[in-house]
């Protein structure tokens, strides 16, 4: 697609329940990442993959957040036992390996709420 | 620890008037610098990059940004701010690993 695209754009669910976030990159970009946008921490990383490799989870703030990614392209995000201190914007971005080329691109993320 | 710095949380500016936002870096080595914006529930724009070479780099929306080892800085700059440039800023720099550590942004005001 011509940028990366995320769904939903924006969740509200209740606590305890588990959540799932979508991200596709752009196609061609071998690398993906997850970050997290929260008013209080910023911009964090949680996870990169890149290839077939094994990903790089040491973002990732507990064992309820898991992500994959599925033939190289679209990756999934979830969140299991949701509290309130998720509620957060979740944002995707995509890269070439050589980030000299586009740098990365970002998605327009998912705003999750936990009620 | 590898970190970035934004020092001004927010800062206005008259339209036509020129504009620059500050970015400090720490790490071992030069990392890849990045300049993001962030228009009010959009995700990030890339607007430029330093990767090596040339410490002038020219950008997207008539913005440009310097490089400055001995300084461990990377300024943002627009000589004529337009209404449209009201968002929030972010500097990001990458080191090894592919991941970027942000600076806590600068939000931008721009006054008729």
């Amino acid at each position: 697609g011509a940028g990366v695209s995320q769904s939903p754009s924006n969740k509200v669910t209740e606590k305890g329940k588990d959540v799932e976030l979508r991200c596709d990159p752009i196609s061609g970009h071998t690398a993906l990442y997850w970050y997290r946008q929260s008013l209080g921490q910023g911009l964090e990383f949680l996870i990169y993959f890149q290839g077939n490799s094994a990903p790089d989870k040491s973002g990732l703030p507990s064992d309820r957040f898991s992500a994959e990614r599925t033939g190289g392209s679209v990756s999934t995000l979830t969140i299991q036992r949701t509290q309130q201190e998720d509620s957060a914007v979740y944002l995707c971005a995509s890269s070439y390996p050589d980030r000299g080329r586009d740098g990365y691109t970002f998605g327009s993320g998912t705003r999750l709420t936990v009620v | 620890a590898q970190s970035v710095t934004q020092p001004d949380i927010h800062i206005t500016v008259s339209e036509g008037a020129s504009l620059e936002l500050r970015c400090n870096y720490s790490y071992g080595a030069t990392p890849y610098l990045f300049w993001y914006v962030q228009s009010p529930g959009q995700g990030l724009q890339l607007l430029l990059k330093y990767f090596s070479g040339d410490t002038l780099v020219q950008g997207i929306k008539g913005f440009e940004a310097e490089f400055k080892r001995s300084q461990s800085s990377f300024n943002l700059r627009k000589p004529s701010v337009h209404w449209s440039d009201a968002a929030e800023y972010f500097c990001a720099g990458e080191a090894a690993g592919n991941k970027l550590t942000f600076g806590g942004g600068t939000r931008v005001l721009v006054k008729p």
